[in-house]
């Protein structure tokens, strides 16, 4: 099946430095990338939307100066947290769209394993 | 009130018991998902499905879109099944490229 890797799997990072994730579709090419941040007990929040070739969408309330995506080819995905502090420790998940060819009606979404920040 | 909730909460079951977990929205919908997240963080995308019913081994999932209701279905289910279950639901049209609105998980614990 289709996979969907992320490195580093857990990064500790001193408060200020920066960080970068990578969401990686080794198998599939995929021009929608979506990263996701999960607190402790909590279900996923939807971060923003990459988009190969374009600039990401930000939900509400997520910084874009803060959480630098870029999406340089189709199978990958980064994410910068920048000037990392203690409140940004989470886990982090991307997911792949894998785009539906002519025989199938749907697309399907991947999930990466997940990068679990934590910043001193 | 969320867009998507689930029950129950937490589930605890002995081994072989058949379980059920409920996934109920709010909102127009093209898909709904049904997601396993082991302790550990990795999540695994169990079905998608916009009708009817689907079964993969001992899972079955069912929609109703009318009610706007989902079940998952573990039969037989094993200690190995103990995990987050989630419900997530795309909203619109356009299939898996929509965003996804999830629901707060079902802590499931099944006991040897």
């Amino acid at each position: 099946g289709a996979v969907v890797s992320q490195h580093p799997s857990r990064v500790i990072c001193k408060s200020g430095t920066s960080v970068k994730i990578e969401c990686r579709s080794l198998d599939f090419q995929a021009t929608t990338m979506f990263w996701y941040r999960q607190f402790p007990k909590k279900s996923l929040m939807l971060m923003a939307t990459s988009n190969e070739g374009s600039k990401a969408t930000y939900e509400q309330g997520v910084e874009k100066d803060k959480f630098l995506i870029n999406h340089a080819s189709l199978t990958l995905s980064t994410l910068t947290v920048t000037s990392a502090h203690p409140e940004d420790s989470s886990f982090y998940i991307c997911s792949a769209v894998r785009l539906a060819g002519k025989q199938k009606i749907t697309d399907t979404q991947y999930f990466g394993p997940g990068t679990r920040l934590t910043v001193l | 009130k969320n867009e998507v909730e689930q029950s129950p909460q937490n589930l605890t079951a002995q081994e072989g018991e058949f379980i059920t977990i409920n996934c109920s929205y709010s909102v127009g919908i093209s898909a709904l998902h049904w997601l396993q997240q082991h302790p550990g963080g990795g999540i695994v995308s169990l079905f998608m499905l916009s009708s009817g019913k689907k079964k993969h081994g001992r899972l079955i999932a069912t929609i109703n879109i009318q009610e706007k209701h989902s079940s998952l279905h573990i039969t037989a289910s094993h200690p190995r099944d103990s995990a987050v279950y989630i419900c997530a639901v795309s909203s619109g049209w356009g299939g898996a490229t929509n965003k996804l609105i999830f629901g707060t998980g079902t802590l499931l614990a099944v006991q040897p």
